[in-house]
């Protein structure tokens, strides 16, 4: 079975401070992964996926298969990247398996 | 486009009651999940579906029934409402694996 852990509940950094949210995922066969997020009372919204690495608002994600990690990293905070961020893993048979989420406050 | 849309957005059930939280998306996606969010907790799958007729069970499937009669449209069935099922409720729909889901704006379910 799939399991994606997010290790911090909470990140409060200072407007232009680097930004870095970890995940963990364990999966046995070669996962998809992806991280999520969501604004205040909005609905989520898919913000990277490692198959395009991609840069999406300044965020990049880099998939690390020997750490098993896929990790949320932004150079400069804005306050506007206050929200609840989740990494997801999609395994055969397309079950998206979500972290517990970590929500970013990021202050002026 | 709509997306994903959810109805109803907001309801309050009594315990024993049953409904449907109805689902539909205008995007063609095969694949179709239903989550769950709580404090702390994260979305847990509760059931999801890979096609038309083909359904199968997620994390917390216990109370909760779903089909998957047509592309478009995967409901969510509440038996017999418990206070443990108060959540907020997503749907979400992917064309693709590797694609990712779009989700819906959610239903707020409160069991009293």
């Amino acid at each position: 079975a799939q399991r994606v852990t997010q290790p911090e509940k909470l990140l409060s950094v200072f407007k232009g401070a680097p930004v870095e949210l970890k995940c963990n995922y364990s999966y046995s066969g070669s996962p998809e992964l992806f991280w999520y997020v969501q604004y205040s009372r909005q609905r989520l919204q898919l913000l990277l996926r490692h198959i395009s690495r991609e840069s999406i608002k300044g965020f990049t994600a880099d998939l690390n298969k020997g750490e098993t990690s896929f990790h949320l990293k932004k150079p400069f905070a804005q306050e506007e990247d206050s929200a609840m961020y989740y990494c997801a893993l999609e395994a055969a048979g397309n079950k998206l398996t979500f972290g517990g989420g970590t929500r970013v406050l990021v202050k002026p | 486009n709509a997306g994903v849309t959810q109805t109803p957005k907001f309801q309050v059930l009594k315990t024993g009651q049953s409904m449907t939280l109805q689902c539909a998306q205008d995007m063609n996606h095969e694949y179709m999940s239903w989550y769950r969010q709580d404090p702390g907790m994260g979305l847990r799958l509760i059931h999801y579906s890979v096609g038309a007729g083909i359904t199968d069970q997620g994390e917390v499937p216990n109370g909760y029934n779903v089909s998957r009669s047509t592309t478009e449209d995967f409901p969510l069935r509440l038996l017999s409402a418990a206070p443990s099922q108060t959540s907020v409720y997503f749907c979400a729909s992917s064309p693709r694996t590797g694609a990712g889901y779009t989700f819906g704006s959610g239903t707020r379910l409160t069991v009293v």
